[in-house]
Parts: structure tokens; sequence; C-alpha cells
């Protein structure tokens, strides 16, 4: 079984003050990690995405996240937010593909950032 | 990555009526999924949509309320049948492309039950 747990729903910075958004997972299998980010009255957009290999991976718009397996942590960063960052992030998780793997992407509860100037 | 389309963007519907929901996009694909997002929730997973047979259903949702056709690589409804209040929600549509191990999403349909 897979899960994802997002700390704090409601995240608030300064303009030019470091993002960071937390994310936690469960799975009994290798996960595949993902970050998504949804504009107010859009659809979802990938941000970044952890599969295998190097364990920082960065993304669009100067976003970037570690997998942290000792820690089961997929954290957001980024090092100075800007107006256009205030969005609702999700943190997703799925089991690596192989051989009957689940397609199922299980999402936290999403974290709202909001940028004041 | 995926161009993804959904029609309608947005509808306002009538208790008891039906809605469906469609989805394109512009490369073959081999996994198209259906979710919905409550106010205020986060995602989740209704179906998976298989090419030329019968889709497969998350715990909690069932044939009859959301039937879902998908007659080839490119193309897929989805229907909410017999409306409540409690429907609205925000439906997505997302796609997995060959080979590939990330979901791309399309911009949603926004539904509103009165």
């Amino acid at each position: 079984a897979q899960s994802v747990t997002q700390l704090g729903s409601h995240v608030s910075v300064s303009e030019g003050a470091l993002v960071l958004l937390r994310c936690n997972y469960s799975s009994s299998v290798p996960p595949y990690l993902f970050w998504y980010v949804q504009y107010p009255n859009q659809g979802l957009q990938l941000l970044l995405k952890y599969t295998t290999g190097a364990t920082l991976v960065k993304g669009i718009n100067g976003f970037e996240a570690e997998f942290k397996k000792s820690e089961t942590s997929f954290h957001l960063t980024k090092p100075s937010a800007h107006m256009s960052d205030a969005a609702e992030y999700f943190c997703a998780v799925s089991g690596s593909n192989y051989g009957g793997a689940t397609n199922k992407l299980i999402f936290g509860t999403g974290t709202l950032l909001a940028v004041q100037p | 990555s995926a161009v993804i389309s959904q029609k309608p963007s947005r509808d306002i519907c009538q208790r008891g009526t039906s809605l469906t929901i469609q989805c394109q996009v512009d490369s073959q694909v081999t996994m198209m999924f259906w979710y919905r997002q409550q106010p205020g929730q986060s995602l989740t997973l209704i179906a998976t949509a298989n090419q030329g047979s019968e889709a497969t259903y998350e715990s909690g949702f069932v044939i009859d309320k959301f039937p879902i056709s998908r007659p080839n690589l490119t193309f897929s409804t989805l229907t909410v049948s017999n409306l409540s209040p409690e429907d609205s929600s925000i439906y997505l549509c997302s796609v997995r492309l060959a080979g590939g191990n990330t979901q791309y999403f399309g911009p949603g349909t926004r539904l509103t039950v009165l």
C-alpha cells in the first residue's frame, strides 16, 4: 500500500524567501515520486519527478526536490519565491513499473502556497 | 509529454441529469485515467479507461454511476450519471505514454450540480 502526507495545508512566504513544501511517503515497493502544481482554475502541471538515479531532481520554474529514502521524504524547495509561484502543490507517489505494478497515482492533500509581496 | 484537451471545460447541470466529458490526446497513449477532485480536496482516481474493453474502477466507484468509454488510443469519455449536488467536482483526464512512468493531466472539467 502507498500513501502520501503533505505537512501544512497552507504555507505563506515572502517574495524572495525560501520555499519549502514537505512531503513524506509510504510505499511497500520502490516509489516513483512526483510534484504537480495547480494554478487557479487550471489542471495539474508536472513540476518534477523522481524515478531512479540521482536523488536530487530539478524541475521547472526553479524548483527542485530531494529523494531521501531513509527519511521517506521528497520535499520541494525553491531558493527564492516569486509572486507567480502562488498555487496549490500536490505530491504524489506511484509504484515502480515492473510486471503488473500499479498504475495508480496516490496524491497528498495538497499545499496551498501564498507569496506575500 | 502530451497535449490533452477536455470538453466541456465547465458545466452547470440539474439534479438527475447526466454529463458526458470528453478527453482527447494528441498522440496515441497506452493508459488513460479519470480523476475526481472534490472542492478543496485532493485528486482521487475513479478508473482506468481500457481501450476496447471495460474500464477498471477503483473502490467506491461503479460503472452505473461513472460509465467510461475508450474507443481508440487517443479518446475517452466519462459520463457522470444521475447527478446530485455531491457530484460537483473537477473531473480530470490523465494519460501515460508508452514506456513512460509519468501521468500528464488535462485542464479538467468543472461540474456544478444544482
